[in-house]
């Protein structure tokens, strides 16, 4: 498709549980970054990769987050042990190269929900 | 002090009138400035972007900036039901990440 793709668009899952989300970037776009949106508020930085790499993870809350990107195309983010303050939209969004333009593609995001 | 504050909202226009949205940073080192807009349910979608002191203007949208002041502005002239979203102000950092504000809820009632 010519838009970032991101699977599931919802998911319940109990907690404690694992979830793994996913995200396909627009083709050719080397960076690649996931958000975490709660309700009323605004996008929350989680991690940036340039390629395979992941050049910032600053922004994961703690180590039950992680996230891969292993051919530097699809992204997948991986929660362990999940809690219902994991609750939330994660939007993946990628980008044509680092250059500071400002212009991510979002997704229209997974919508977690933790029980 | 959050990096980027926005004005709370919601703000309630009446269709044609002028919407003001604000913005706040506290990172005096910053450089590049965002406007986002975001349907309900919706992801966001970029609207302007300004680099200078002074305005910006993109059809019916005006992107102020003041560095001085750390102060951010979107005006959207003769508001349209269709311009009612949740507007969010972002300031870019290394790598291009950007850091969003809160975003303010818009209305444009006819």
């Amino acid at each position: 498709g010519a838009g970032v793709s991101q699977t599931p668009s919802n998911k319940v899952t109990e907690k404690g549980k694992y979830v793994e989300l996913r995200c396909d970037p627009i083709s050719g776009h080397t960076a690649l970054y996931w958000y975490r949106q709660s309700l009323g508020q605004g996008p929350e930085f989680l991690i940036y990769f340039q390629g395979t790499g992941a050049a910032d993870d600053s922004g994961l809350p703690n180590d039950r987050f992680f996230a891969v990107r292993p051919e530097g195309s699809v992204s997948t983010l991986k929660i362990q042990r999940t809690e219902r303050g994991d609750s939330a939209v994660y939007l993946c969004a990628s980008s044509p190269s680092r250059d500071d333009t400002g212009e991510l593609f979002f997704g229209e995001g997974s919508r977690l929900t933790v029980l | 002090q959050k990096e980027v504050e926005q004005n709370s909202g919601p703000l309630s226009v009446p269709e044609g009138a002028i919407a003001s949205l604000n913005c706040t940073y506290s990172d005096r080192g910053s450089q590049s400035f965002f406007w986002y807009r975001q349907y309900s349910g919706k992801s966001p979608e970029l609207i302007m972007f300004i680099y200078s002191n002074g305005d910006k203007e993109d059809g019916r949208f005006t992107a102020q900036l003041n560095k001085a002041s750390q102060y951010v502005s979107l005006l959207i002239r003769d508001s349209q039901p269709s311009d009612s979203a949740t507007y969010l102000c972002a300031v870019i950092g290394g790598y291009g990440k950007l850091t969003f504000g809160q975003g303010t809820i818009l209305t444009v009632h006819p």
